[in-house]
């Protein structure tokens, strides 16, 4: 069946420095990828669909490329901001990773 | 514009009580239907999926069950409740195998 491996959090960051995100996949079928993000005492939120292989999605600064070869989509952004605060998942169709949960400091 | 609506918005129950979580989607016909657990600080747990009427297929069942009387409902339910059962779940809905999911605001369940 599908699975998806995500690195686990939590993930501690100041204002302005960079994220990386790791996740990988198994599946038979086609893959269907998903970044979600999810605040405290919410359903979680689609952040972005990634695309075919070798293309970026992206959204508000965050952005994957899906690498067919590796079976991963890393999620990464530039310069984090304390609103990015939250909790990150990747998915395989409905299959959701462990979550990172991301603190960004002033 | 598709909505999605959970209830109840929060419950305290006891051991060995009854429960009964409900969700309905408006405006998507023939949806895609998912529930989650997630325990407080954890990860998402795919419990049940269901794509038509009367069809549910566990994943993983935590001795809960769920059903589907009707193409806009999907039904979370038990009748002996565990304090491992405490946590927040959550119905979603999707347009076929490979949308999107739509989540709803989530049930918040103590078990004391």
């Amino acid at each position: 069946g599908d699975s998806v491996t995500q690195t686990e959090g939590p993930v501690t960051l100041s204002e302005g420095t960079s994220l990386t995100v790791n996740c990988s996949y198994e599946t038979k079928q086609y893959p269907t990828l998903f970044w979600y993000v999810q605040y405290p005492g919410e359903g979680p939120q689609l952040l972005f669909k990634v695309p075919k292989a070798n293309e970026k999605g992206s959204n508000r600064g965050f952005e994957a490329t899906y690498n067919k070869e590796a079976t991963s989509f890393h999620l990464q952004k530039a310069s984090v901001q304390e609103s990015d605060s939250a909790v990150y998942y990747c998915a395989l169709r409905a299959r959701f990773g462990a979550g990172t949960k991301l603190s960004v400091k002033p | 514009a598709q909505t999605i609506h959970q209830w109840p918005v929060a419950e305290i129950k006891a051991v060995g009580s009854p429960l009964s979580l409900g969700c309905t989607i408006k405006g998507k016909s023939s949806p895609n239907l998912y529930w989650y657990w997630q325990a407080t600080g954890g990860t998402l747990q795919q419990l049940f999926y269901s794509i038509t009427v009367g069809q549910v297929e566990s994943v993983v069942q935590l001795n809960l069950s769920a059903s589907r009387p009707k193409d806009d409902q999907f039904i979370l339910s038990t009748e002996k409740l565990l304090l491992s059962h405490s946590g927040f779940y959550l119905c979603a809905w999707s347009q076929g195998n490979t949308g999107q999911l739509y989540f709803g605001e989530g049930s918040k369940l103590t078990v004391l």
